[in-house]
């Protein structure tokens, strides 16, 4: 059965650079030619769409949140995806989940994820 | 502020009919698919409905999901204290080639 799972810091400055790994377990990530995503949740708060990669490195990004300091990356040899989120501020804080698309559409939804990992902006 | 309207709260007693509704515009619910999710608070989503009203395997037949226009509804029948949760909807938002989520509402079985 497929798993997800985020990994990195539980911590980071203000101004520096987020990067969370996503790893896939018990399955691959190109045979059934998914989408990978990444979504993240501040405290209290509901869901927001942060970006999407496909296997072979296309990607599409939330345009009206992030712009240009979003950066997503696939090695699908290790079985990861990646999330680079650059020059953090508070407003940064929350669980970030990764998950799959149950297809090879972007528009295709969510339908596994990861147990989510909580990032905290501060000093 | 979320793109997609949830009601902030819901409630009922167990065996209620319980309708959650989800109000978008003509680029997202209008034009593509609403999805649902259900969150248990401290666990990852759950993807409840796909294509505006098919459940994967495992959710129950109590859930049902429809969509009209550019608003969406998600209907519990028979509540139980399990379907205590929040209840996010979401869309492929065509004028930001992206996904949109709504508030979420919290229902709360009392």
């Amino acid at each position: 059965q497929l798993q997800l799972q985020e990994s990195g810091p539980g911590l980071v400055r203000p101004s520096e650079t987020l990067s969370l790994t996503c790893t896939v377990s018990g399955g691959s990530m190109t045979s059934t030619d998914n989408f990978w995503g990444w979504i993240r949740q501040p405290p209290g708060k509901g869901l927001e769409w942060i970006g999407s990669i496909y296997h072979s490195g296309g990607t599409y990004y939330n345009p009206s949140l992030y712009k240009s300091r979003v950066t997503i990356s696939v090695d699908t040899s290790t079985k990861q995806f990646s999330l680079k989120l650059h020059s953090v501020t508070a407003a940064d804080t929350a669980i970030y989940y990764c998950a799959r698309h149950y297809g090879d559409d972007p528009k295709d939804a969510f339908d596994i994820w990861g147990q989510g990992t909580m990032v905290t902006v501060s000093s | 502020q979320s793109v997609l309207t949830q009601p902030p709260s819901a409630s009922g007693t167990p065996g209620q009919r319980v309708t959650m509704s989800c109000s978008g515009s003509y680029s997202d619910i209008g034009k593509n698919y609403v999805y649902w999710y259900q969150q248990v608070p401290g666990t990852a989503p759950k993807l409840l409905f796909y294509k505006n009203n098919q459940r994967p395997s495992g959710v129950p037949d109590r859930f049902s999901g429809s969509k009209s226009g550019s608003s969406a509804s998600l209907v519990i029948s028979g509540l139980r204290s399990e379907d205590e949760a929040d209840y996010y909807c979401a869309a492929w938002d065509d004028s930001l080639s992206g996904w949109v989520f709504g508030g979420g509402t919290k229902l709360t079985v009392l």
